[in-house]
């Protein structure tokens, strides 16, 4: 049990564009998500928490009107990453909660390439 | 937050058992410990969770001595697979802050 899903596993784009990553919790209901970002060789950075129905909580640094974070239902959540960059290009990792202080499940990651 | 504090290589061979320690001078009360574990281009993943004591699951040991300040992960008899990224984490609420983590190398 206690399975996230990510998709794409891996996308590359242009600079410019816009790319959205989806978040899915496949057997539990998730009152919280996280959104988390990370470079190679580096730790994995917090980049927003969502709460389902509210709004995101975003980390310091990290640009609300860049990175829109959708958390619509207890099963999903979106990353849009809005006029991507080369800089963008990252790692992608979400997680998820069904309560709070409970473990988080990790998805799988998605590897952002900008061109 | 508690921040972690974790050595950042560590190697080992295989078959033998790997301590792996973290500090956590500024714990909280309702603060849980939970390590994970992480390969390349992959999400963590689970390893064990704990809040005092000793905690023992299928693939690893958790000990946390009384004043909470510092944690072991214990790995017994790695292998080659066991080679990653482990990170401790200590968290009592939603937020979770990763710290560097340990890369641990098992050489044949």
């Amino acid at each position: 049990g206690a399975v996230v899903s990510q998709h794409p596993s891996r996308v590359i784009c242009k600079s410019g564009t816009s790319v959205k990553i989806e978040c899915r919790s496949l057997d539990f209901q998730a009152t919280t998500m996280f959104w988390y970002r990370q470079f190679p060789k580096q730790s994995l950075m917090l980049m927003a928490t969502s709460n389902e129905g509210s709004k995101a909580t975003y980390e310091q640094g990290v640009e609300k009107d860049k990175f829109l974070i959708n958390h619509a239902s207890l099963t999903l959540s979106t990353l849009t990453v809005t006029s991507a960059h080369p800089e963008d290009s990252s790692f992608y990792i979400c997680s998820a909660s069904e309560d709070r202080g409970n473990e988080q499940f990790f998805g799988p990651g998605t590897r952002l390439t900008v061109l | 937050l508690a921040k972690t504090t974790q050595p950042i290589s560590m190697d080992s061979y295989e078959g033998q058992e790997v301590n792996i320690t973290c500090s956590h001078n500024n714990i909280a009360t309702n603060d849980y410990i939970t390590w994970y574990q992480q390969f390349p281009s992959q999400g963590p993943r689970f390893i064990i969770q704990g809040y005092k004591t000793k905690v023992t699951n299928e693939v690893a040991s958790l000990f946390i001595p009384a004043d909470r300040k510092s944690s072991t992960l214990s790995l017994p008899r790695v292998s080659l697979s066991d080679t990653a990224v482990y990170y401790c984490l200590v968290a009592g609420g939603f937020k979770t802050i990763f710290g560097a983590g340990t890369r641990l190398f098992v050489k044949a």
